[in-house]
């Protein structure tokens, strides 16, 4: 069974561009949470999906950051005109219905140049 | 606001030598805590878990304590190895699938 998969693994972009970040949960898990972590930092929430629905996005920035879990595919975190202090790590991580525990993927690190 | 803090940033340990890692949190209605570990470039590993109607539970060289009444959490680990080198992160939610809320983590460095 495989686990939680995210790519890339490394984005360079620069400052104004845009960055897609992908996600596919763990086969049989609905629930999909993205977090971010600075360096020597502890991880922060940014949202939390099920499919086709956005159901927490209270830790998100309100400009720029999107994201979505379609019926098909991987989950998206989209930000859009980056800026520098948007480098950092992005850790997806999923679970089952009714679960308490989440499992990460390897995360994807962002640096905007 | 509520929060899950550490003790100690940074921990260093003779191999062979047993670990305490702690945690404070403060939001009183959690009653999931989950330990991670993280290694360098990497997502964070599941350790292990406990609930809140429990005081302790073992897993494999580790041991979770929750003191509900202090509202502490500690991470033991027996007969550290080199590869136990990481840093760990406490992590506590709510009535499952939300979401979970991370202290800043304790790098342990285990001396050969």
């Amino acid at each position: 069974n495989a686990g939680v998969m995210q790519n890339p693994r490394h984005l360079v972009r620069r400052r104004g561009q845009e960055a897609r970040l992908r996600c596919s949960p763990m086969k049989g898990h609905s629930h999909v949470y993205w977090y971010r972590q600075l360096p020597e930092e502890g991880l922060k929430f940014m949202v939390y999906l099920q499919k086709e629905n956005i159901i927490d996005e209270s830790g998100m920035p309100k400009e720029r950051f999107s994201a979505e879990f379609p019926k098909e595919g991987p989950s998206i975190l989209r930000i859009q005109q980056v800026v520098r202090g948007d480098s950092a790590a992005y850790f997806c991580a999923s679970s089952p219905d009714r679960a308490y525990e989440q499992y990460f993927g390897p995360g994807t690190r962002l640096t905007v140049t | 606001g509520e929060s899950v803090g550490l003790h100690l940033p940074t921990l260093s340990v003779q191999e062979g030598d047993n670990s305490i890692i702690n945690c404070a949190y403060s939001n009183s209605a959690s009653d999931y805590f989950i330990w991670y570990k993280q290694e360098s470039g990497k997502g964070p590993q599941f350790i292990i878990d406990i609930r809140s109607n429990m005081d302790k539970r073992q897993g494999q060289r580790v041991t979770v304590l929750l003191n509900k009444t202090v509202k502490h959490l500690s991470l033991q680990i027996a007969a550290t190895q080199p590869g136990d080198s990481a840093v760990y992160f406490c992590a506590e939610n709510h009535s499952g699938n939300t979401p979970l809320v991370f202290g800043k983590g304790t790098r342990l460095s285990v001396i050969a």
